[in-house]
């Protein structure tokens, strides 16, 4: 499947704790977005990445933080973790920067107990 | 800065009947308009785009500048619409995807 791949897919862990979510897009995209979508707040952007650089970034905590490495998977930290932070975390890719048009993982529910 | 709202949480038809999933916006700018759906343990995936002007799976958009609305109309709803369905728009400045609260479309036989 070269499709946009999430791991892992299910994740349980306590307050004050730190995870890393990781992604890898499709074959051949260079852009990668996360998005947190939780039951209050919707599908909400958190920051995008091209080709290793960020290039927009939305409403991410600063204990939140993401790279994307040279072979273009990317990864999103998430620290000090708190009750809140319990969502379901997407990744996206898409082959351009500048477009609407994304893919998809099928995400990483994270559970703060 | 720019805002996507969909009205309706839940929204119940019947099978046969027709189907419209309401979105309005706030942009500055040139809108682009995208509708996404996910269906029942399947990855979100993009139905259709303003821009094309095409229509998915019998669905259709189109853009409502005056009304600043992208409502998806279907005349004759089927099962296997049943998803969650999102409306998204294209911030061209701020190059990012902003999604409305989505619309959970039941088609009940």
């Amino acid at each position: 499947d070269s499709g946009v791949t999430q791991t892992p897919k299910h994740l349980i862990t306590a307050t004050g704790q730190r995870v890393t979510l990781r992604c890898s897009p499709r074959s051949g995209d260079l852009s990668v977005y996360w998005y947190q979508q939780s039951l209050d707040q919707g599908l909400q952007f958190l920051i995008q990445y091209y080709n290793g650089e960020e290039r927009a970034k939305g409403n991410i905590l600063e204990r939140f933080s993401a790279q994307q490495f040279p072979d273009l998977h990317s990864e999103l930290n998430l620290s000090s973790l708190e009750l809140g932070d319990s969502a379901l975390y997407f990744c996206a890719s898409s082959g351009t920067i500048n477009t609407g048009e994304l893919f998809f993982g099928e995400g990483s529910r994270l559970t703060v107990l | 800065a720019q805002r996507v709202t969909q009205p309706e949480k839940l929204l119940s038809v019947f099978k046969g009947a027709p189907v419209e999933l309401k979105c309005n916006y706030s942009y500055s700018g040139s809108p682009e308009l995208f509708w996404y759906v996910q269906y029942s343990r399947q990855r979100l995936q993009l139905l259709l785009r303003h821009i094309s002007r095409e229509s998915i799976k019998g669905f259709t958009a189109d853009l409502n500048k005056g009304e600043t609305s992208f409502h998806l109309k279907k005349p004759f709803a089927q099962e296997e619409d049943s998803a969650m369905y999102y409306c998204a728009l294209f911030n061209q400045g701020a190059q990012k995807l902003v999604f409305g609260q989505g619309t959970r479309l039941t088609i009940n036989p």
